[in-house]
């Protein structure tokens, strides 16, 4: 399949730390979606993001566009406990057809 | 409020059993779809619709089957269940809207076949 890049592939934090991911592609895309997974359910849409240079805040949560459309990076200001999951970037283009990254783990100490 | 809406949420199977995993969406989204998520391989997408009447094979479609007979729903059959299918499996729903595409998940069938 055709999978993202995405870096790091898990993270331990201390509370309060901030927090950054990216994901990176070979090819140029129109969109970029940020999820978060917890145990036992479903990816859950954070942020989405349309243009390229697009820089979106959800809370706590920041994700931009590249400026080259074949990067996006999601930054967590000041984790807490409940921010424990897997994050992970899709992209997509015309046809609805998306591809994901494997996801970045986070372990959040308090 | 319900979005993706998949059942039953966990299932055991014995091998050669089949079963079929429900999906409904209530957004009026045009394209549905259905992956498997496994340790270390992310989503796969095993097959898709984009609208009523019209299916067609993702990345891992062997050994499965669906159909799409109204927008809001996409079943997805298992003919004969192998140990290989014991996975967890995503429903979604999906659309394009002039700035881009968003896909929303259902909250997951976790399958052990045993």
């Amino acid at each position: 399949g055709q999978q993202l890049n995405q870096s790091p592939q898990s993270m331990f934090i201390q509370e309060g730390e901030d927090v950054s991911m990216n994901c990176t592609s070979s090819s140029i895309f129109n969109t970029w979606l940020w999820y978060k997974q917890e145990p036992g359910e479903g990816p859950v849409l954070l942020i989405a993001l349309y243009k390229a240079g697009e820089l979106t805040s959800n809370g706590r949560l920041t994700a931009q566009f590249g400026i080259t459309r074949k990067d996006s990076f999601l930054n967590i200001s000041a984790s807490i406990p409940s921010d424990v999951g897997i994050y992970f970037c899709a992209r997509s283009n015309t046809g609805n057809q998306f591809y994901f990254g494997t996801g970045t783990s986070l372990t959040v100490i308090p | 409020n319900a979005g993706v809406t998949q059942t039953p949420k966990f299932q055991v199977l014995k091998t050669g059993q089949s079963m079929t995993l429900q999906c409904a969406q209530d957004m009026n989204h045009e394209y549905m779809s259905w992956y498997r998520q496994d340790p270390g391989m992310g989503l796969r997408l095993i097959h898709y619709s984009v609208g009523a009447g019209i299916t067609d094979q993702g990345e891992v479609p062997n050994g499965y089957n669906v159909s799409r007979s109204t927008t809001e729903d996409f079943p997805l059959r298992l003919l004969s269940a192998a140990p290989s299918q014991t996975s967890v499996y995503f429903c979604a729903s999906s659309y394009s809207r002039g700035r881009g595409n968003t896909i929303y998940f259902g909250e997951g069938s976790w399958l052990t076949v045993v």
